[in-house]
C-alpha cells in the first residue's frame, strides 16, 4: 500500500522560512516523479512544484519560483519542499503526491496534507 | 503557462442525471489533461488520466473526452456519492497546473 506522509507544517511568521517532508512507502520511491500541491482554506487546489526521479528536472508555480525549492532523497524515500520569504498567501494545506510516471505528468497518489499557517 | 478555465462553477443535479463539466486550456496541451475528484475532507483522487483512459477503481460510469485545447469529464446516471468537487489538470507544459473546479451538489 502506498503511504505518503507529510510534516514540517506550523504557524510561521512572514518572511520567515520553513521546510516540509514527505516520508514515502509501498512503492520504489525512485521509479517515479513527485509533487506538491497546495490548497488554501476553502480554495481550490494549487499545483506547487514537481521534481523527476532522478531530480533531472525540477519546476513551479510562478507563484512560488524563487522562493521555493523541492528536492529529494531516493535513499530515504523522501521529498522535501524548503519554502522561504514565506507571505500570508502561501498559507494551505501542502500535499504531497505521487505521479504515475518517472516523469512528471498526473499526481495519483496522495497524502493528508500538513497545514502551513503563515501569520503574525 | 497554460491557463485551464473550468466551467459551471457549480452545479446542482438529481440522481440518474448525466453531467457534464468542461476545461478549457489557454493553449493547446494535446491529450496531457488529466480529471480528479475531491470530496469534503479529503485528499484529490484521480478519476481520469491523458484525457480519456480509465482509472483502475474508478466506476464506469465517468469518462473523459477531448483534446488540443477542450476537453470534457461526462458522468452518466450520476449517484449521491459523486457529490464533490471535480478539478481538470494539465501536463502538457511546465509549470502544470489545476482548473479552478466545478461544484456539483445532489439534489
Amino acid at each position: 500500500e502506498v503511504r505518503l506522509v507529510e510534516s514540517g507544517g506550523k504557524l510561521v511568521q512572514p518572511g520567515r522560512s520553513l521546510r516540509l517532508s514527505c516520508a514515502a512507502s509501498g512503492f520504489t520511491f525512485d521509479d517515479y516523479a513527485m509533487h506538491w500541491v497546495r490548497q488554501a482554506p476553502g480554495k481550490g487546489l494549487e499545483w506547487v512544484s514537481g521534481i523527476y526521479w532522478n531530480s533531472g528536472t525540477t519546476a513551479y508555480a510562478d507563484s512560488v519560483k524563487g522562493r521555493f525549492t523541492i528536492s529529494r532523497d531516493n535513499a530515504k524515500s523522501s521529498l522535501y519542499l524548503q519554502m522561504n520569504s514565506l507571505r500570508a498567501e502561501d498559507t494551505a494545506l501542502y500535499y504531497c503526491a505521487k505521479d504515475i510516471e518517472h516523469f512528471l505528468q498526473a499526481p495519483i497518489e496522495w497524502g493528508q496534507g500538513t497545514l502551513v499557517t503563515v501569520s503574525s | 503557462e497554460v491557463v485551464l478555465t473550468q466551467s459551471p462553477d457549480f452545479q446542482s443535479v438529481t440522481p440518474k442525471e448525466k453531467v457534464t463539466i468542461t476545461c478549457r486550456a489557454s493553449q493547446s496541451i494535446g491529450s496531457s489533461l488529466h480529471w480528479y475528484q475531491q470530496k469534503p475532507a479529503q485528499s484529490p483522487k484521480l478519476l481520469i488520466k491523458y484525457a480519456s483512459q480509465s482509472i483502475s477503481g474508478v466506476p464506469s460510469r465517468f469518462s473523459g473526452s477531448g483534446s488540443g485545447t477542450d476537453f470534457t469529464l461526462t458522468i452518466n446516471s450520476l449517484e449521491a456519492e459523486d457529490a464533490a468537487t471535480y478539478y481538470c489538470h494539465q501536463s502538457g507544459s511546465l509549470p502544470q497546473a489545476f482548473g479552478g473546479g466545478t461544484k456539483l451538489e445532489i439534489k
